[in-house]
């Protein structure tokens, strides 16, 4: 059974923090690694994809990867407000073209 | 807007009922994936497609479900005999062979009553 486990939170950071947001899968064979947000009601927006090892920055976000530990995670630096979402870890495996997706992790930005 | 398309948007049928949906994706992504949301829960894969062949169909996918991508562009997804069960947010993402980033619809919601 190929999993992705997220801790479902909520996640509550006051406006400004550095929000940090984890997943764990199962299938080692696993190769590209995808972090979407979801706003309430509407459908999933790709925000960082990592493919490698190691940290990828896209403007306030960064994309952390541990292959060995089976680990990818999301920080969001000076978190807003309109960062309030859920956010989905999706993991996809060698010769698969589907994403698995974990449940999301709510999070809340406080004023 | 990601360039992917989807509709209707909003659905509610009888059970027993058939319904159809359609996406569109974005013209140069060859690659075309289903996916199906219930509240609280991740969105599960369905069925995907490379140019008109149906590559991959997840067992989810029971006999009630059928999809197709006659040429290669847009793609429908039928689901007959609706049952209360089938609730949920369809979500329609495409992508390229080889980046699998996947970019998704607005999604459909049907309401089986």
């Amino acid at each position: 059974q190929k999993e992705v486990e997220q801790n479902s939170g909520p996640l509550s950071v006051p406006e400004g923090a550095i929000a940090s947001l984890n997943c764990t899968y199962s299938d080692r064979g696993s190769q590209s690694f995808f972090w979407y947000r979801q706003y309430s009601g509407k459908s999933p927006e790709l925000i960082m994809f990592i493919y490698s090892n190691g940290d990828k920055e896209d403007g306030r976000f960064t994309a952390q990867l541990n292959k060995a530990s089976q680990y990818v995670s999301l920080l969001i630096r000076d978190s807003q407000p309109s960062d309030s979402a859920t956010y989905l870890c999706a993991v996809n495996v060698r010769s698969q073209g589907n994403l698995i997706f974990g449940k999301g992790t709510k999070l809340s930005v406080k004023p | 807007d990601t360039g992917v398309s989807q509709n209707p948007r909003h659905k509610i049928t009888k059970r027993g009922q058939n319904v159809t949906f359609r996406c569109d994706p974005i013209s140069e992504h060859n690659r075309l994936y289903w996916y199906r949301q219930t509240l609280g829960q991740g969105p599960e894969f369905l069925t995907y497609f490379q140019n008109e062949a149906q590559l991959e169909k997840s067992r989810l996918l029971s006999d009630r479900f059928s999809a197709e991508r006659p040429k290669g562009s847009f793609s429908t997804l039928e689901i007959q005999r609706t049952e209360q069960g089938d609730s949920a947010m369809y979500l329609c993402a495409s992508s390229l062979v080889g980046p699998n980033e996947q970019f998704f619809g607005p999604g459909t919601r049907l309401t089986v009553l």
